[in-house]
């Protein structure tokens, strides 16, 4: 497999404008996680999926962000509109074992910048 | 509230040195901790994960400590590589997915 697959790896774009960023989990894997990262707060879990279904949305930090699984190969994240403090580098992960001692494989972000 | 402390916040060694990196916590329940690196521009990797019953766990180089009952973990790097230059995140689990996450020391390994 080709491990957790993120698209895209960068993104730059301007203040008011939607961004949507894309995550592929590892085949097999039942739970999908998405991550903020920031020199400041370090990582942050934004939501996490089980079997598609979005069972932890805390982390999303306001309403200008969403989520969705349509299915077992694909996430989305999406920030509209968004604001330069959301620039920070978003990962998504995921775990073949819920029960908390599975080992949790990491994309290898996107990073974003708003301007 | 759940918190994850790392120390150093960075550290500087020359290369072939051993190193030592501490992790303090206060999650609770506690299900299991684990330690991940992160080369720069990259996603974090696991090193190591060791349950309650662990107070030991090695990968390679790599050795992993836990100590439950005062709540401190250790990674430990031996002999030290241009490689093992990264940010190093100590991770802890209540269990189910609920992870707690240090920010990291931040390691660099000189010639």
């Amino acid at each position: 497999d080709a491990g957790v697959i993120q698209s895209p790896r960068h993104e730059v774009t301007e203040m008011g404008q939607e961004v949507t960023l894309r995550c592929k989990p590892i085949s097999g894997h039942d739970y999908l996680f998405w991550y903020r990262q920031t020199m400041m707060r370090g990582l942050e879990l934004l939501i996490y999926f089980n079997n598609n279904v979005p069972i932890d949305d805390s982390g999303m930090p306001e309403d200008r962000f969403s989520a969705k699984m349509p299915n077992a190969s694909f996430s989305t994240l999406k920030i509209q509109p968004s604001e330069p403090r959301d620039s920070a580098v978003y990962f998504c992960a995921s775990i073949q074992d819920g029960g908390g001692t599975g080992e949790l494989f990491f994309g290898e972000g996107s990073r974003l910048t708003v301007l | 509230k759940n918190q994850v402390e790392q120390s150093p916040q960075s550290l500087i060694i020359l290369e072939g040195k051993n190193c030592t990196l501490q992790c303090n916590y206060t999650v609770s329940p506690f299900s299991n901790l684990r330690w991940y690196k992160q080369d720069t521009g990259r996603g974090p990797v696991s090193l190591t994960i060791m349950t309650f019953s662990e107070n030991t766990k090695s990968n390679g180089r790599y050795t992993a400590t836990l100590d439950a009952d005062t709540k401190q973990s250790s990674l430990h790097i031996t002999a030290s590589q241009l490689s093992d230059s990264a940010s190093y995140i100590c991770v802890v689990s209540e269990g189910g997915n609920k992870l707690t996450f240090g920010t990291g020391t931040q390691l660099k390994v000189e010639l």
